[in-house]
Formats: structure tokens, sequence, C-alpha cells
């Protein structure tokens, strides 16, 4: 079970908007900067957004983070087939002397 | 362009210790701005991080398996390892080697940024 909460699926038709929830506390969304991921099948993860809401080059500006509290989103705006991929969010947790924590990841369908 | 590459043998007995290493190529090991992770992911389930580790040697483990692992640095061949002991069939998963950069021209990062293909190693008798 992990620290961080995600749902474990959503889905969305071609052109749609969905969005995917990642909720944690106060000793890591609430003090430090979100990350996203995606991976496609068979693959390593890539990184969609960085410091919550930060797109690294070549991700399409589909893509957006959003961060409040102790809560982060990722949007994915006119969604198309290739987006159907599982999507985890990761953040820096202060206890334990600090460590990473990744969410439980959200497997998106498109229909 | 930075790439990263994992190595290791793919299948360990149950009780001994898993080593896995990790080549960065492109780019030197050695720098300020970034920690080098490892993440892994049981079949079907996912992403866990395992540690981080800074060219200079200071380390962050998982809480969970802080017992039980060790990651150390070789800046002589740019390359980082892995350390996993008294395996279970637990432990068998993808290990991927990854960048975390902490920042790059002023800007902050704090993600994995880079990664490698990933390694699948078995825990087996």
């Amino acid at each position: 079970q992990s620290v961080l909460t995600q749902p474990p699926s959503a889905s969305g038709t071609p052109g749609q908007r969905v969005t995917i929830s990642c909720s944690g506390s106060n000793s890591n969304i609430g003090s430090n900067p979100v990350s996203w991921y995606q991976q496609l099948p068979g693959t390593a993860p890539k990184l969609l957004v960085y410091r919550n809401d930060q797109r690294p080059s070549g991700v399409p500006d589909r893509f957006s983070g959003s961060q409040s509290g102790a809560s982060a989103t990722l949007a994915i705006s006119g969604l198309q087939s290739e987006d159907e991929a599982d999507y985890y969010c990761a953040v820096w947790d202060d206890n334990f002397n600090g460590h990473v924590v990744f969410g439980g990841g959200t497997k998106l369908a498109v229909l | 362009q930075l790439q990263l590459q994992e190595s290791g043998p793919g299948l360990v007995k149950p009780s001994e210790t898993l080593s896995l290493t990790c080549a960065v190529s492109g780019g030197s090991i050695s720098s300020r701005s970034s920690y080098w992770g490892w993440i892994r992911q049981s079949p079907g389930k996912g992403l866990e991080w395992i540690g981080n580790i800074h060219y200079d040697g200071s380390t962050y483990y998982s809480p969970s398996l802080k017992s039980r692992v060790t990651i150390s640095v070789d800046t002589s061949k740019n390359q980082f390892s892995l350390r996993l002991s008294s395996v279970t069939a637990a432990d068998t998963a993808i290990y991927f080697c990854a960048r975390r950069l902490l920042e790059r021209f002023g800007e902050y990062y704090y993600a994995f940024d880079i990664w490698g293909q990933g390694t699948m190693a078995i825990v087996s008798s």
C-alpha cells in the first residue's frame, strides 16, 4: 500500500480530457515537488511532468500537472490512443531521513 | 545524450545477494546536481523506489529495504551498483536505474529524467 494514493484505473474516449489524482500528506506532496511518469507496456517509465507543473522538452502540452496542498493532479487533454499507459506520481517524503515515494499507479484506458 | 544500462545475473537463488550494475554513458556520473537511483517493478505491480546515491557517496534508502540494500558508486568506471541481500521470491522484479536530476541551468527538477531499459531479476532455486 503506497503512501501516495492514485485511482487504479481511469478511462476516456479520444479527444476527451481526463485527470488522474495523487493524494499524499504534508510530509511529501505538501512540502516537495511532484513528478509524473508515463509507462507504456513493456517499456521504462518516461518523465512527463516535473516540479508539479513543468514539462520536459518533447512532452506535448496536452499533458499538464498541478498541485494544491497535499494533492497533485495530472491532466491529459485531447486524449489519443497512444496515451493508453500506466501513470505514476512520485515525490520526496521528509520522513525517515528522506526517501522517494511512488504512487500505486493508474492504468489509463482509451476507449 | 546521457544513457543508462543495467547489467547483472538474471537468476539469483533465495537467501543469496542480488548484484546489479548501472553503466552511465554520454555524461559523467560525477555531477553535483544529480543523484543516481534504483527503482524496481514486480510483475504486474507498480514502481518501488529502492535508493539513491550521489557521486560523493551519500545515500538514501527505502525504509522498508534499508536493512538489505547497499548502493555504491565507482566514479572511475562511471557506474553505480546495487546489492540486495537475503533475497526471496518477493524480490523478483524488473530493476531500473535512473538519474534523479536535482537542478539544471538554475532550474530545479527533483525528478527521474533518464531511465535505463531495466533488467529482470528472478529469485528462484
